[in-house]
This record gives C-alpha cells, structure tokens and sequence, in this order.
C-alpha cells in the first residue's frame, strides 16, 4: 500500500528557532498534499494545501509567512515553522493523495511532535 | 459556513457489542464520505469510503451507511474488539480536488 512517510517523528527547539518538517509519498507521486495541525483531544485542523510547483493555499488564519511550505518534486513536500514560539506546539501531520489512483483516499504521514521551548 | 459533528462525547462499549458512530454535516453536498480511524499520537489510516449513491458500504466487521436526505453518517463495528479502541473520523468530500476536512472525531474505547 502506498505510504507517507513524515520526518521528524519529534522535535524540541527553542523558541525563535526554525523547524522544517518532510513529507515524502515514498511509492506513489503526490501533485497535493495536505498539512494539518493537532492539538490534544482536539480534530485535525487543515492548515494549508501544497500544491507540486505552485504556491500552497494556506486556510484562513494561518500566517503563510510563519509556516512555509514548499513541494519541489512529486514526493516531497516540506513545512518549516520560522521563529517558532511555545504556542506552536502542536502535533504537525502531513497527507498526500496518489495523483495516479483514484485519488480519493489520503495517506498521512506518522505526525511530528513540535515542542517549543 | 460548513461543519461536521461527531459524538464529542466518547463511547465507551462492552466487547463483542456493534459500536455505532454517528456523523452529522451542514452546508455540505458531499459526492461521498470517508471514515478514518487514529490511534494516539499517530496520522489518520483510511477505512471505507462510500458514495452518495451508496446506502451502506461493507467492510469486514465495519458497516457504513449514508442518507443524503439526513445529512448524516452511521459508522458501525460489529463483534467490537478492544483492538478497535481509538478516535473515529468522519469526511464528507464534494469530490475534485478539494481540501479534505474531518469531524471532531469520536473517541471509542471497548472494554474487555
């Protein structure tokens, strides 16, 4: 089965720092691909759209100059948290649909958990 | 503007009972839904998809049903196992290319 795989699993930074997080579809080429935010006992919250060789459409709220997202290739997609803060601590997970298949099902990445000092 | 609504409460149920999941949309015309399973901290896993022209979709001990009249969703597992403890997620889609949005999820936990 196709498979996403999301790099760090964790990370602890300080706050101020930078954070990039990876996405690859490691069996399947992935035109969009989805980030989505977690915070404890609460739904995923769709934070932008990444779209392969075009600029991400980011949901209302989400400051796009605080999480980048960049999608170079097919299978990669990545989303750095610039000058993270200790409210962005959260859980980051990464989705992709196969652009071959019936593109209808997502695929999420295993979740990174940020903690910010 | 649209929304999603699954049982916030969790569901807690004796193993070997049907759980029965509940997922309500406003706003939406779904072309189909999906259900997804989570277990702590890991990514969603796919589990049926079902289409609006679908009354009920089988899989395994998992049965969906859908009622575009309703607006609503039922999720069930029959022969629950306490393997099947985890956050249930519910995603109507208009179909496209279009973002993918989940419910709140509902936490079911099976007891042995």
């Amino acid at each position: 089965g196709a498979v996403v795989s999301q790099h760090p699993s964790w990370v602890i930074c300080k706050s101020g720092t930078s954070v990039k997080i990876e996405c690859r579809s490691l069996d399947f080429q992935a035109t969009t691909m989805f980030w989505y935010r977690q915070f404890p006992k609460q739904s995923l919250m769709l934070m932008a759209t990444s779209n392969e060789g075009s600029k991400a459409t980011y949901e209302q709220g989400v400051e796009k100059d605080k999480f980048l997202i960049n999608h170079a290739s097919l299978t990669l997609s990545t989303l750095t948290v610039t000058s993270a803060h200790p409210e962005d601590s959260s859980f980051y997970i990464c989705s992709a649909r196969d652009s071959g298949g019936m593109n209808e099902k997502l695929f999420f990445g295993s979740g990174t958990q940020l903690s910010v000092l | 503007s649209q929304k999603i609504e699954q049982n916030s409460e969790a569901l807690n149920i004796q193993e070997g009972k049907t759980a029965t999941l509940t997922c309500n949309y406003t706003n939406y015309s779904p072309a189909y839904l999906q259900w997804y399973r989570q277990d702590p901290g890991r990514g969603p896993v796919f589990l049926l998809l079902i289409r609006e022209n679908e009354k009920e979709k089988r899989k395994e001990r998992l049965k969906v049903t859908f009622d575009t009249t309703l607006k609503q969703s039922l999720f069930h597992i029959t022969a629950s196992q306490p393997a099947d403890s985890a956050t249930y997620l519910c995603a109507p889609h208009s179909g496209g290319y279009q973002k993918v949005t989940f419910g709140t999820g509902t936490k079911l936990q099976v007891i042995p």
